[in-house]
């Protein structure tokens, strides 16, 4: 596989539920991003990985945790979701410095109910 | 405070009938700027990047031009697989990882 792959395409989830979504690139890259796009909102950044240490977190709710374990993967655990956290979630990768262009998967779709 | 604004917010073109898309933005200093399409159900895919006032860059039917205050994405007789949103975001100089979004234009090409 090439690109940027991201599991599951569809989540429907309780507020208590606990899921978990699945980042893996296959570019080589070293930084890995997790973005959350909303209906008429601007992409939101949410965390960004450079060399697998977490160097921003957006102020994201604590019910949302990243994990990466290597440079490849990206994890997004989510527990004790609320409705407003319904959306597009997409995870990217990019060279360190960013100026070559991000390389985004397709998403996954959430939805708490 | 760093912003990018894209407009239209949505464009419906006849194919072959050429328009373009811009994207004005307020950073401090440009380290970059970006253009990508997003079809539905998809992630962003990346179309250009824009370094300096003056620079263009084209690909197939779309050109993408620059100055210090805004960047155009021109589309040249378009065909209807050319219906998507385009994204504009901008990096600032002072922030190597970040990049502010516009939130898009919907183009629609009509056979």
């Amino acid at each position: 596989e090439t690109g940027v792959t991201q599991t599951p395409r569809h989540l429907v989830m309780g507020m208590t539920n606990k899921k978990s979504l699945k980042c893996e690139q296959h570019l080589g890259h070293n930084a890995m991003y997790w973005y959350k796009q909303s209906a008429k909102k601007p992409l939101e950044l949410m965390f960004v990985y450079s060399l697998e240490e977490r160097v921003e977190n957006n102020s994201v709710p604590s019910r949302f945790s990243p994990e990466c374990p290597n440079s490849s993967h990206l994890f997004l655990h989510l527990h004790t979701l609320q409705p407003e956290d319904s959306a597009l979630y997409l995870c990217a990768s990019s060279q360190t410095g960013g100026g070559y262009g991000y390389t985004f998967g397709s998403g996954t779709r959430l939805t708490v109910v | 405070e760093d912003q990018v604004t894209q407009s239209p917010e949505a464009l419906r073109l006849q194919e072959g009938e050429s328009s373009s898309l811009n994207c004005s933005y307020t950073v401090s200093g440009l380290r970059g700027l970006f253009w990508y399409r997003q079809d539905p159900g998809k992630g962003p895919e990346f179309l250009f990047t824009l370094y300096s006032a003056g620079e263009e860059k084209e690909k197939e039917r779309l050109k993408a031009t620059l100055t210090k205050k805004e960047s155009f994405l021109h589309i040249t007789a378009p065909k209807p697989e050319d219906s998507a949103t385009y994204l504009c975001a901008v990096q600032d100089a002072g922030n190597n990882r970040k990049l502010i979004w516009g939130l898009g234009t919907s183009l629609a090409v009509n056979p």
